[in-house]
Order: structure tokens, then C-alpha cells, then sequence
């Protein structure tokens, strides 16, 4: 059974920072492509930003909105993907989803964590 | 970046009626496009990939089509277990985008 379960996440002062951890079980994390998702209170969803295999370069992809701000990477003898998000605005107060797919290089979300609220307030 | 939008808002209709729901885009995305449905305190479902392929698990009474700009989910026959909401998104270009979701709610 595959399985994305997250932990973080919490309440932070704007500024701050937090870090998201995502850990997957029954798939070979390493060939997936994972992304984080985010919707905030009574919103749609909103792609937050990708990262690759180490086969593909392991590269990062963001939203205008967290680029710069915040950084996905991953732990693949851990099976674990992360979210760090740094300079926290009021605005990143959301859930937030980590997502991937049963298909190679693909972004089509079969799977997703049951997702862990951030909450940016003064 | 490509803007999805999702037609209509809100759609109320009955148990055992058909539902259509649109979304079009701002630019072609192919058919890199999916269906998602959500409901409250859950993570989104993947409907529909490609635009017209169902995702394993999921009842013969979801099919989607179109390709390019205009997509279209059709519910056959809603169950009670149908009344979510239902987002669009496409994966041809980045960044990813999703619609604003068609609420499908009990008449």
C-alpha cells in the first residue's frame, strides 16, 4: 500500500520558518517525482514546487509566489521529501499536500499525504 | 503561466441526474490535463489523466474529454457519494495550475 505521511507544520510568526517532511512507503521513491501542493482556508489548489529524480538532475521547480523563500529537497535512503520555507508571509498560511505519481516523470497526483496545516500569524 | 477556468462555480442537481462540468485554457495544454475531486477534510482524488483516462479505481460513470483548450467532465449519473468539489489541472506547462473548482452540491 503506498503511504505519504507528513509531519511539521504548526503555527509561525511571518518571518519565521518551519520544515515539512513527507515519508513514503510502498514505492521506489527514488523514480518518483514529488511535489507539494498548498490550499489555503476555503481556497483552491495551488502548486507550491517539484523535485526530480537524481536520475533527472534532481532539479527544483517553484511557484512565483515561494520562489526564493522556500526549498524542496529530498532524502532518498530516507525516503523522505521536505519543504523547508523560509521568510514565512501571512499569505503561505495553508495545507499543504505532498503529491506524486504511480507514472514515471509524471505529474498527474495519484498520491498525496493527508496534508498538515501552517499557520502564519503575528 | 496557464489559467484554468472552471465553469460553473456551483452546480446543484439531484441524485441519479448527469452533471457537466468545463474547464478551459488560457493556452493549449494538449491533453496534459487531469481531473481531481475533493472533498471536505481530504486530500484531492486523480479522476481523470490525459484528459479522457480514467485513473484505476474509479467508477465507469466519470469520463472526461477534450484536448487543447476546452475539457470536459461528465458525471453519467450522480451517487450521493459524488457531491464534492471537482478540480482541473494542467501539467503541460510551468507552473502547474489548477482551476478554482466546480462545487457540486444536492439540489
Amino acid at each position: 500500500e503506498v503511504q505519504l505521511v507528513q509531519s511539521g507544520g504548526g503555527l509561525e510568526k511571518p518571518g519565521g520558518s518551519l520544515r515539512l517532511s513527507c515519508a513514503v512507503s510502498g514505492f521506489t521513491f527514488s523514480d518518483a517525482w514529488m511535489s507539494w501542493v498548498r490550499q489555503a482556508p476555503g481556497q483552491g489548489l495551488e502548486w507550491v514546487g517539484r523535485i526530480k529524480t537524481k536520475t533527472d538532475g534532481a532539479t527544483t521547480d517553484y511557484a512565483a509566489p515561494v520562489k526564493g523563500r522556500f526549498t524542496i529537497s529530498r532524502d532518498d535512503s530516507k525516503n523522505t521529501l521536505y519543504l523547508q520555507m523560509n521568510s514565512l508571509e501571512t499569505e503561505d498560511t495553508a495545507v499543504y499536500y505532498c503529491a506524486t505519481s504511480r507514472a514515471l516523470r509524471s505529474s498527474s497526483f495519484s498520491y498525496w499525504g493527508q496534508g498538515t496545516l501552517v499557520t502564519v500569524s503575528s | 503561466e496557464i489559467v484554468l477556468t472552471q465553469s460553473p462555480a456551483t452546480l446543484s442537481l439531484s441524485p441519479g441526474e448527469r452533471a457537466t462540468l468545463s474547464c478551459w485554457a488560457s493556452q493549449s495544454v494538449n491533453s496534459y490535463f487531469d481531473w481531481y475531486q475533493q472533498k471536505p477534510g481530504q486530500a484531492p482524488r486523480l479522476l481523470i489523466y490525459d484528459a479522457s483516462n480514467r485513473a484505476p479505481g474509479i467508477p465507469a460513470r466519470f469520463s472526461g474529454s477534450g484536448s487543447g483548450t476546452d475539457f470536459t467532465l461528465t458525471i453519467s449519473s450522480l451517487e450521493p457519494e459524488d457531491f464534492a468539489v471537482y478540480y482541473c489541472q494542467q501539467r503541460n506547462n510551468l507552473p502547474l495550475t489548477f482551476g478554482g473548482g466546480t462545487k457540486v452540491e444536492i439540489k
